[in-house]
């Protein structure tokens, strides 16, 4: 069973930075790789597939990045509606997903 | 729009079944695999179980192996998810997702229901 592995498991950021969402594979899983972002009492919503394809309708602030076992989500410049938890997925085999990191308000 | 709306949740005693629905609309439910998801209340996303687009492959978590029986009416557009021998553990809200259609190897999430809650407790 491939584990995925997420950090940091929070993240403090201000409006207007940077955000870095990290995720790893136990082993590889070539780009076989999807984001989701998930808000309080809402059902998760496609970001990134592919490991870096947007999916439609996903602002060009969020990108995905990595093949293999590592991989990151960047969010360029955090608006408010972004603070959420973020989930990495593999699909490689099955469909396993990370623990999640929530990105809060610094 | 494009929906999944999900049913069947509720409070339900250790060791007794439930049945959860999932209504598709405005697509063709046929061409797509489904997915249960589920969230135990403060946790992550599980997944839970997947069936192919024709319901002729399924697999399922090895926590829910045995127990749950995931299954599918084309001709109804709709998804169930049969659940047996429930145990405390399983209390989670529970989505049904689609497997969006882009190159064959591509197999994310792209549509999600709004969730429906089950909750085992005596």
């Amino acid at each position: 069973e491939i584990v995925m592995t997420q950090s940091p498991a929070t993240l403090s950021v201000s409006p207007g930075e940077r955000a870095t969402l990290s995720c790893r594979a136990s082993q590889s899983i070539s780009s076989n790789l999807a984001w989701y972002q998930q808000k309080p009492g809402q059902a998760p919503r496609l970001l990134i597939y592919g490991a870096s394809t947007r999916a439609t309708g996903i602002p060009a602030r969020f990108s995905g990045s990595g093949s293999g076992t590592e991989f990151t989500l960047t969010i360029s410049s955090l608006q408010s509606e972004d603070f959420a938890v973020y989930y990495c997925q593999h699909y490689n085999n099955w469909r396993t997903f990370g623990q999640g990191t929530k990105v809060e308000i610094k | 729009q494009v929906q999944l709306v999900e049913s069947g949740g509720g409070v339900v005693q250790p060791g007794r079944s439930l049945r959860l629905s999932c209504a598709a609309s405005e697509f063709t439910f046929s061409h797509h695999a489904m997915h249960w998801v589920r969230q135990a209340p403060g946790k992550g996303l599980e997944w839970v179980a997947f069936t192919s687009h024709d319901g002729t492959n399924t697999y399922y978590a090895d926590s829910v192996k045995g127990r749950f029986t995931i299954y599918r009416d084309n001709s109804k557009n709709t998804l169930y998810l049969q659940m047996n021998s429930l145990k405390p553990e399983d209390t989670a809200v529970y989505y049904c997702a689609r497997e969006g259609l882009w190159r064959p190897d591509i197999h994310a999430f792209d549509i999600w229901g709004q969730g429906t809650m089950v909750t085992v407790s005596s």
